[in-house]
């Protein structure tokens, strides 16, 4: 059982263009929710967080949205840029769980020019 | 600053053939984990250390062991490779167990089991 979902296997975007990449969930109880970057050959890198106490959260070009009725959250990437291409992970736990992170299947994200 | 260091970034086994792989961080982490990533699962937890002298199972744990050997270290055995093991394997590490702080991951190793 997938409880953590990425829909959308691949997205291709223009550069400086918007990319929103989706995140669903199943289990009422994770509380804090994770994006993380992987390039071929590296290990994931840790891109921005959202508390579920929270519905928005914003970092520079990166802003994570969290819709707690709908068990959803996206990940706005404003503006678009060729160093972006990468496959991005949405990843969730529960508090006081040893921080143990449940996966998505990923979503690799193109930037064309 | 290293991070997390992973070796070896490669390796071949046979089927029945066992191996270790390392894992060491410099950050002074107390909680440290094994994730394997196959091709459309994303990452799965096979094993966790939420401190110095604690392991525990994760998600995917058969097949594998653990040992936290210090702060530093904790080391995944396969004790008889098998084909289903073939995967890329990540070590991550994060600050503290019982609050919400990001992990730190190595490159990754790249086992194929034949």
């Amino acid at each position: 059982d997938q409880q953590v979902k990425q829909n959308s296997p691949s997205l291709s975007v223009q550069e400086g263009r918007i990319s929103i990449l989706n995140c669903d969930y199943t289990n009422s109880m994770f509380d804090y929710f994770l994006w993380y970057k992987k390039y071929p050959a590296e290990g994931p890198t840790f891109l921005i967080s959202i508390s579920s106490i929270k519905d928005k959260n914003e970092d520079g070009r990166f802003t994570v949205f969290l819709n707690k009725s709908a068990k959803h959250l996206s990940l706005h990437i404003v503006p678009s840029q060729p160093g972006d291409s990468a496959v991005y992970f949405c990843a969730a736990t529960v508090t006081g769980t040893a921080s143990k992170l449940t996966f998505g299947t990923g979503t690799r994200l193109q930037v064309t020019l | 600053n290293a991070g997390v260091t992973q070796t070896p970034k490669f390796q071949v086994l046979k089927t029945g053939q066992s191996m270790t792989l390392q894992c060491a961080q410099d950050m002074n982490h107390n909680s440290m984990y094994w994730y394997r990533q196959d091709p459309g699962m994303g990452l799965r937890l096979i094993y966790y250390s939420a401190s110095e002298g604690t392991t525990d199972k994760g998600e995917v744990p058969n097949g594998y062991n653990v040992s936290r050997l210090n702060k530093r270290e904790f080391s995944l055995r396969l004790e008889s490779a098998a084909p289903s093991q073939t995967s890329v394997y990540f070590c991550a590490s994060s600050e503290q167990a019982n609050w919400n702080t990001e992990a730190f991951f190595g490159q990754g190793t790249r086992l194929t089991v034949v």
